[in-house]
């Protein structure tokens, strides 16, 4: 079974708007993180935000926020006013275990294309 | 702000040669990770490093890659004889203390582009 699940293989969104992709996990742990990670077409792996298994708020970092069900297993990046240069591979991804030296867990990416 | 480095950008060489893959971690960060990504699928872990030995390790981690922390700032790992299946981008990672980053996040390189032919 998939740990990382995301489920749009390509989105389409104008400059300036609001663009949300999803990310389920499955995981049996209590204690977990979840992570987004940008992938330009340069190919480099930059990160975005973080999400902790206990964590009561939605993580925000700028543009960025992630929306976290934990109920329903899924941690959605919501970029906001979004630009060119957001154009990229977006990875969800998870760390099982709250351990700090565990592997991270990758989806297989969701393609995002900015248009003006 | 420091950052993961990784060399070379692009390593070509023949099927059954040896590569070393080359990165230098960000300087107080303890905790070293290399991962691979095959063209146009996801990132796959290949192995964690800690305290100058291997945490963890993934099935795809055989006996033909290796890992090294030859002096206080490289981290390499060693492919003895590639196969065409090893072409692939592969990612160092590294990571601080625990509490140091935001659920200890793993911070990566640019990667390297190794291609077997």
């Amino acid at each position: 079974a998939q740990k990382i699940t995301q489920t749009q293989p390509g989105m389409f969104v104008q400059e300036k708007e609001a663009v949300t992709l999803d990310c389920t996990y499955d995981t049996s742990d209590q204690s977990y993180g979840l992570f987004w990670y940008k992938q330009p077409s340069s190919g480099e792996m930059i990160f975005l935000i973080y999400q902790g298994s206990y964590d009561e708020q939605n993580a925000t970092e700028g543009r960025y926020s992630l929306n976290f069900q934990k109920a329903r297993k899924s941690a959605n990046l919501v970029i906001s006013a979004s630009q060119l240069g957001d154009s990229a591979m977006y990875f969800c991804a998870m760390r099982e275990r709250g351990q700090a030296g565990t592997a991270l867990i990758f989806g297989k990416g969701t393609t995002l294309s900015v248009s003006s | 702000e420091p950052e993961v480095t990784q060399t070379p950008s692009h390593q070509v060489t023949q099927m059954g040669q040896e590569v070393i893959l080359r990165c230098v971690p960000i300087s107080n960060h303890l905790y070293f990770y290399w991962y691979r990504q095959i063209l146009g699928q996801k990132v796959e872990f290949l192995v964690s490093f800690y305290n100058n030995e291997i945490s963890e390790k993934s099935e795809i981690f055989d006996d033909q890659f290796s890992v090294e922390r030859p002096d206080g700032s490289n981290f390499t790992l060693k492919i003895r004889s590639t196969k065409l299946e090893d072409s692939a981008m592969y990612f160092c990672a590294s990571r601080g203390l625990a509490g140091a980053a935001p659920g200890d996040t793993q911070y990566f390189g640019p990667g390297t582009r190794l291609t077997v032919l």
